[in-house]
């Protein structure tokens, strides 16, 4: 099993660019979230989903929008990049909410100038 | 506001040495995580402790919790050079899932 993969692995945007991020996951799992996490800081969760079709926003949503089109698939979107939003993108998915064990994907490096 | 906050914010010990570390949290948990991040790569969990134990071992890894005190501590016994990463507690529900800023540990050979 690939497990949770990401992509792109890095990239450069200029403010007011568009781009989506992909994750993908082969463990059938339910959950599926998206975080950013800044220089010395921790992840801190802008939206997750918790099935196929569904999507909510978490403590950072603003600037972002997600889908949720396919069970294994979390899009994330940013509709016109600002450089506050330069930071290291993580998705991660869990078999259920309740416990909430989740497995992490490699990052998407993303810089906006 | 974090729901985790761990403390020290770094710690730099030998090899062979124990290294522990502190997280303390503000509202009622059902249970919590410890994940480990090494550089530039994502996280991956390392234990769970449901809010009815106290404590928890995995190996070389000790968990304990105090609801009373709403504060969480992981010891890694015996460490190793391969330890040196941050280490992150994580609580909460899903809209309201919140890692705490880290711990990062070094382990020198």
């Amino acid at each position: 099993n690939a497990g949770v993969t990401q992509t792109p692995k890095f990239r450069v945007l200029k403010t007011g660019q568009s781009m989506t991020l992909l994750c993908a996951q082969d463990m059938n799992h339910e959950y599926m979230y998206w975080y950013r996490q800044d220089p010395g800081m921790g992840l801190r969760l802008i939206h997750y989903s918790v099935g196929e079709g569904t999507t909510a926003k978490g403590e950072v949503p603003d600037g972002y929008n997600v889908s949720r089109l396919k069970k294994q698939n979390f899009l994330l979107g940013l509709e016109s990049a600002a450089p506050s939003q330069t930071s290291v993108y993580f998705c991660a998915s869990s078999p259920t909410g309740e416990i909430h064990e989740q497995y992490f994907g490699p990052g998407t490096r993303l810089t906006v100038t | 506001s974090q729901q985790g906050e761990e403390d020290p914010q770094a710690l730099s010990i030998q090899e062979g040495e124990n290294a522990t570390m502190n997280c303390s949290y503000k509202t009622s948990i059902n249970n919590l995580q410890w994940y480990r991040q090494n550089s530039g790569r994502g996280l991956v969990h390392l234990i769970l402790i449901r809010s009815n134990e106290r404590e928890k071992h995995s190996g070389r890894l000790r968990v304990t919790l105090d609801t009373s005190k709403k504060s969480s501590s992981l010891l890694i016994t015996a460490s190793r050079a391969a330890d040196t990463a941050s280490y992150f507690c994580a609580t909460g529900v899903p809209d309201k899932f919140y890692f705490g800023s880290g711990t990062k540990l070094n382990v020198k050979p």
